[in-house]
């Protein structure tokens, strides 16, 4: 049963790219993040979304903005992708409100940038 | 906006009990506390959440003390399948709650 879902595994993109990254959830959620993983560092906040057309800036939004046209949509764009973007991306979504709630993941976007 | 703070990595044996503590101290009256378990190129997965006191699933225990300042997830008998990385979330469920992940723990099950 597919949750969230995110356009690619693998992408490889060079320098001064325009890099999208899609993804789409099923579960009617209000909430969308972007996040970054790299080696000792954790899960980085990138960028998260509470509604269509809302955004608000996570721990580190440079070089990154996203878009939400569609409730279930929400896309993650590099404007001119850099080798230091190269990491594993990765999108979740959680419903609203109080009590037990959980944020359910993609399976991550590898991404090299050359 | 609630920090937390784990061990960096801890080793365990297949079949002992597994206890990874949490701090975070600024904890906010309406934030939650939730584990969530990652294997390598996967995203994470959800074990279990928790408000106060002590909450049990099929998979875990969440143990967390009157003041909410820590909170400790419990994996009973742990496989080697355990092995992972574990993270713990603070935050609230409202909507426009940022959720932050801390550095997380990883875990090691030796045989």
């Amino acid at each position: 049963d597919v949750k969230v879902t995110q356009s690619s595994r693998y992408l490889v993109k060079r320098t001064g790219e325009k890099v999208f990254l899609e993804c789409v959830q099923d579960m009617d959620h209000e909430n969308m993040f972007w996040y970054r993983q790299d080696p000792g560092l954790g899960l980085r906040l990138i960028y998260f979304s509470y509604d269509v057309k809302m955004k608000e800036k996570g721990d580190i939004p440079e070089g990154y903005s996203v878009s939400r046209e569609k409730k279930e949509r929400f896309s993650l764009i590099l404007e001119s992708a850099s080798t230091n973007q190269t990491s594993m991306y990765l999108c979740a979504s959680i419903s609203t409100g109080t009590g037990y709630n959980e944020q359910f993941f993609g399976p991550g976007t590898r991404l090299t940038v050359l | 906006l609630a920090k937390t703070t784990q061990p960096i990595s801890m080793d365990s044996y297949e079949g002992q009990e597994v206890n990874i503590t949490c701090s975070h101290n600024n904890i906010a009256t309406n934030d939650y506390i939730t584990w969530y378990q990652q294997f390598p190129s996967q995203g994470p997965r959800f074990i279990i959440q928790g408000y106060k006191t002590k909450v049990t699933n099929e998979v875990a225990s969440l143990f967390i003390p009157a003041d909410r300042k820590s909170s400790t997830l419990s994996l009973p008998r742990v496989s080697l399948s355990g092995t992972a990385v574990y993270y713990c979330l603070v935050g609230g469920m409202a909507a426009g709650n940022k959720l932050t992940f801390g550095g997380g723990t990883r875990v090691l099950v030796k045989p």
